[in-house]
C-alpha cells in the first residue's frame, strides 16, 4: 500500500528543546515536501526536496531544517522550537511525469510548543 | 494582496446541489493549477490538476481555469454528504515545480 508515514503523530514539547519529525514514503518518489497548517493561514510550504541531497526553501522556512540523505526519508528538524511553531505539520511525496501527477500526504503531526 | 485568495466559507448546500468553489490569484506566471480535498483530521488528497485554460472533467468534478481573469473554479455536480470536506486550491509556476502556493481552503458541508 502506497503511504507516507510521519512520526510522532502528536508531540508536546518545551521551548528550545530540539526535536525531529520523521517522514518516510514507500513509493520511490523523488519529490517530498513539508507543510504547516494553521487556522486562518491555510497550508504553507516549509521546505521541499526534488531529489536526494537537493532541498529548497518554501514560504516559511525560518526555524526549520531538513535533510534528504536517502530518497525515502525527509525529516523535519526544529533546532530550537518556539511557541509560534505550534501547528499541524504534513509531509508529502510526489511523482510528476508531465502527464500524471501523483501526490500523497502523511496523516499529520500535531506539535505543541509550550 | 495575497498570491492566492480563497473564500473560507463555510459553505452549506443540500444533497444533490451543484457546488462552485473558487480561487483568484495575482501572479500571472502561475501555469499549473490543483484542487485538493481534505477531510477533518486527515491530510489533503489531490483531486484534480490542470495546465490549461478551459475545463477538465473527472466524474462529478470539473476544474475550470480562466488565466485571463486569473480565476479558477472547482464544480461538484450532484453533491453528496461524503463530499463534505475542506477544499484547497493550489498553483505553481510549472507542473514540475515543487514550490506550491495554496489557498486557505473552503469548508463545504453537504446536508442530506
Amino acid at each position: 500500500e502506497a503511504q507516507v508515514t510521519q512520526n510522532p503523530r502528536y508531540l508536546i514539547t518545551v521551548t528550545g528543546k530540539k526535536l525531529t519529525v520523521t517522514c518516510s514514503q514507500n513509493m520511490n518518489h523523488e519529490y517530498m515536501s513539508w507543510y504547516r497548517q494553521d487556522p486562518g493561514l491555510g497550508l504553507r510550504q516549509i521546505y521541499y526536496s526534488m531529489n536526494v541531497e537537493v532541498t529548497d526553501k518554501g514560504d516559511v522556512p525560518e526555524g526549520y531544517k531538513v535533510s534528504r540523505k536517502e530518497k525515502r526519508n525527509f525529516p523535519l528538524i526544529l533546532e530550537s522550537p518556539s511557541p509560534n511553531q505550534t501547528s499541524l505539520y504534513f509531509c508529502a511525496s510526489r511523482a510528476w511525469t508531465g502527464r500524471a501527477d501523483t501526490q500523497y500526504f502523511g496523516p499529520g503531526t500535531r506539535l505543541t510548543v509550550l | 494582496q495575497k498570491e492566492v485568495e480563497q473564500d473560507p466559507g463555510p459553505l452549506s448546500v443540500p444533497e444533490g446541489a451543484i457546488v462552485s468553489l473558487n480561487c483568484t490569484y495575482s501572479n500571472s506566471a502561475f501555469q499549473y493549477f490543483m484542487w485538493y480535498r481534505q477531510y477533518s483530521r486527515k491530510g489533503p488528497e489531490l483531486l484534480m490538476y490542470t495546465y490549461s485554460s478551459g475545463n477538465k472533467e473527472d466524474g462529478r468534478f470539473t476544474a475550470q481555469v480562466d488565466k485571463s481573469s486569473k480565476y479558477i473554479s472547482l464544480f461538484i455536480r450532484d453533491s453528496q454528504p461524503s463530499d463534505s470536506a475542506t477544499y484547497l486550491c493550489a498553483m505553481s509556476l510549472q507542473g514540475g515545480s515543487e514550490k506550491l502556493v495554496f489557498g486557505k481552503g473552503t469548508k463545504l458541508t453537504v446536508n442530506p
